[in-house]
């Protein structure tokens, strides 16, 4: 079993929804959790980052983490055809800066 | 420019021949990171130099696999004797403070073992 699982997808919705992507996580230790974005061919980019349990947004990006159930999340509202990307989850102990990353669910959004 | 370089951005190689991937990290950083994405496979985990500290070698596969980082600066990762399931897309990252979560990537170097 991966420290960290992530649905590969792909996933297709028209512009305008809101996408829900997902990690779940066996290692209790995760304090630090991070979303990121990749687009095709290029290096991934910070998107999100959170401390602990709770919520932080930004603009149309909600960040959620439940410790209890060790499950992330990330809302994308009104999505957008420039949103099509790869999205990482990624994690970290305290102590620590080695990230240890999902396997990334790919996200199309269409016109 | 600012950001992570590194080079080749491809690299065509035969099987059992050595390789080296260069890293040039944002000027001031004191972490940098290798990592190694596989179709399906997400980011892995090699190597972490974080300033004079003794790197964290732990996500290193075998050791056909070493780096180095030279003055504190920039890194080259080596692959001896290369196989074709190192074929991947190698990714460097640097970052400026501990605890931030961010990470600042390269485009990486497209190895294919032949």
């Amino acid at each position: 079993q991966k420290e960290v699982e992530q649905d590969p997808g792909p996933l297709s919705v028209p512009e305008g929804a809101i996408v829900s992507l997902n990690c779940t996580y066996s290692n209790s230790a995760f304090q630090y959790f991070m979303w990121y974005r990749q687009y095709s061919r290029k290096g991934p980019e910070l998107l999100m980052y959170t401390y602990s349990s709770g919520n932080k947004e930004d603009g149309r990006f909600t960040a959620q983490v439940d410790k209890s159930s060790k499950y992330i999340s990330l809302f994308i509202r009104d999505s957008q055809p420039s949103d099509s990307a790869t999205y990482l989850c990624a994690m970290s102990e305290a102590g620590t800066d080695k990230l240890i990353f999902g396997t990334g669910t790919r996200l199309q959004v269409f016109p | 420019g600012a950001g992570v370089s590194q080079s080749p951005s491809n690299k065509v190689t035969e099987k059992g021949k050595d390789v080296e991937l260069r890293c040039d990290p944002i000027s001031g950083h004191t972490a940098l990171y290798w990592y190694r994405q596989s179709l399906g496979q997400g980011l892995e985990f090699l190597i972490y130099f974080q300033g004079n500290s003794a790197p964290d070698k732990s996500g290193l596969p075998s050791d056909r696999f070493s780096a180095e980082r030279t003055g504190g600066s920039v890194s080259t990762l080596t692959i001896q004797r290369t196989q074709q399931e190192d074929s991947a897309v190698y990714l460097c990252a640097s970052s400026r403070q501990k605890n931030t979560g961010e990470l600042f990537f390269g485009e990486g170097s497209r190895l294919t073992v032949l």
